[in-house]
């Protein structure tokens, strides 16, 4: 159980463009999702907070317009990147925390996306 | 702000031999959670183990356990018995019990020779 998919794996769009990446809990609801980006051998940095119907919360220095999150089920968080450059291509990594995890604060993750902007 | 420290980039260990992996976190909070996820090369996070700061029984599962120090503000993951899979990048992370993030720390990159 708690299962997390995220697609695509790995996406490679034009400069100026947007792009929209989907993350799916598979088996549970997600009142909570998270998306971190990861530069390569770095670690995870929180880009934002995602609660079923309401508007996303972003970290400092994250830009909102540019970060589009929408969590419009409890199953279903999409990030799109909108007009895409060359320094938005890093590996993409969504967190879903199901009730029963509240209490432990446990997130279960998807394996991620690659996005390389040309 | 919550801060998580790993000091050993990279690490290597023996297969079947013992390695510990260092982490050390500031906060001001009382009640708090600690994580061990390990990221494979796949990329793919693992919840290795789990550690809830009002307990102060050290969390053990399998041949992963660790040594929280709460007062030094430390949590070690030790690994028994290493395995060749268990080679990958281990993050220490923090949540703070009211607040719904995670903060990681740079992670140890781990590998486990034959």
């Amino acid at each position: 159980g708690a299962v997390v998919s995220q697609h695509p794996s790995w996406v490679i769009c034009k400069s100026g463009t947007s792009v929209k990446i989907e993350c799916r809990s598979l088996d549970f609801q997600a009142t909570t999702m998270f998306w971190y980006r990861q530069f390569p051998k770095q670690s995870l940095m929180l880009m934002a907070t995602s609660n079923e119907g309401s508007k996303a919360t972003y970290e400092q220095g994250v830009e909102k317009d540019k970060f589009l999150i929408n969590h419009a089920s409890l199953t279903l968080s999409t990030l799109t990147v909108t007009s895409a450059h060359p320094e938005d291509s890093s590996f993409y990594i969504c967190s879903a925390r199901a009730p029963s995890s509240t209490l432990s604060r446990e997130q279960y993750f998807g394996p991620g996306t690659r996005l390389t902007v040309t | 702000a919550q801060t998580v420290t790993q000091s050993q980039p990279e690490m290597s260990v023996q297969e079947a031999e013992t390695v510990t992996l260092s982490c050390t976190y500031d906060t001001s909070e009382s009640n708090y959670y600690l994580f061990w996820y390990k990221q494979p090369p796949s990329r793919q996070m693992i919840l290795v183990i789990r550690q809830e700061a009002y307990k102060q029984q050290n969390a053990t599962e399998n041949r992963f356990s660790v040594n929280f120090q709460k007062a030094a503000k430390s949590f070690s993951l030790k690994i028994s018995d290493s395995q060749l899979g268990d080679t990958a990048m281990y993050f220490c992370a923090f949540s703070r019990y009211n607040n719904n993030d995670m903060r990681f720390g740079a992670g140890t990159r781990l590998t486990v020779k034959p």
